[in-house]
């Protein structure tokens, strides 16, 4: 079932700027994964945040994880135009065993302006 | 790294046929798959997690018996959409866990088109 709800469901920004992704989730969690898609086309994973992590960092960006709340950030900084495409973020659940796949959020649809 | 190959990535079949779709894990073995569906604009639903050597586990509201998924060896699990219809034209995306400390790996999808 969905659990992961995304705002803003689209974002358009210049090129240059900075872009936030909102993520929020239901239930405990083991880790939180964001991953981009491009039109049509299949997932690319980005990063994965442990549920005891707070922020972590690879390249251009930038994950938080903010378990009381049941929410993380994702920041793409200096944005380029090959950034856009769609950003999902997926929970694997606590307590699944490792083998019950990943929830998906609605995405954000993520279009940087050359 | 671990690449998880899917075929084919497009199909386009008249109404009443099957469509099988293969997902295989390239460079690990994948005890457990998942199948996904993804409608335009929409995000992923799990369809179904495919367990090797014994039954699928489908997610509520997904048709055991349209949906048929095989995963016969470590490397290869298959969905074959059966008797299909217009309104099973979507996006099917399979992925493999390598363990339980590395993130999952996704297929590139497959888009049928239902005519």
């Amino acid at each position: 079932s969905q659990q992961g709800e995304e705002d803003p469901q689209a974002l358009s920004i210049q090129e240059g700027e900075n872009a936030t992704m909102n993520c929020s989730y239901k239930t405990s969690i083991n880790n939180l994964q964001w991953y981009r898609q491009n039109s049509g086309r299949g997932l690319v994973h980005l990063i994965l945040i442990r549920s005891n992590e707070r922020e972590k960092h690879s390249g251009r960006l930038r994950v938080t994880l903010d378990t009381s709340k049941k929410s993380s950030s994702l920041l793409i900084t200096a944005s380029r135009a090959a950034d856009t495409a769609s950003y999902f973020c997926a929970t694997d659940e606590r307590g699944g065993g490792g083998a019950d796949g990943l929830t998906f959020g609605k995405g954000t649809h993520l279009i940087i302006q050359p | 790294g671990a690449v998880v190959s899917q075929h084919p990535s497009r199909v386009i079949c008249k109404s009443g046929t099957s469509v099988k779709i293969e997902c295989r894990s390239l460079d690990f073995q994948a005890t457990t798959m998942f199948w996904y569906r993804q409608f335009p604009k929409q995000s992923l639903m799990l369809m179904a997690t495919s367990n090797e050597g014994s039954k699928a586990t489908y997610e509520q509201g997904v048709e055991k018996d349209k949906f048929l998924i095989n995963h016969a060896s470590l490397t290869l699990s298959t969905l074959t959409v059966t008797s299909a219809h217009p309104e099973d034209s979507s996006f099917y995306i399979c992925s493999a866990k390598r363990s339980a400390t590395i993130g999952y790996t996704f297929g590139s999808g497959t888009r049928l088109t239902v005519v």
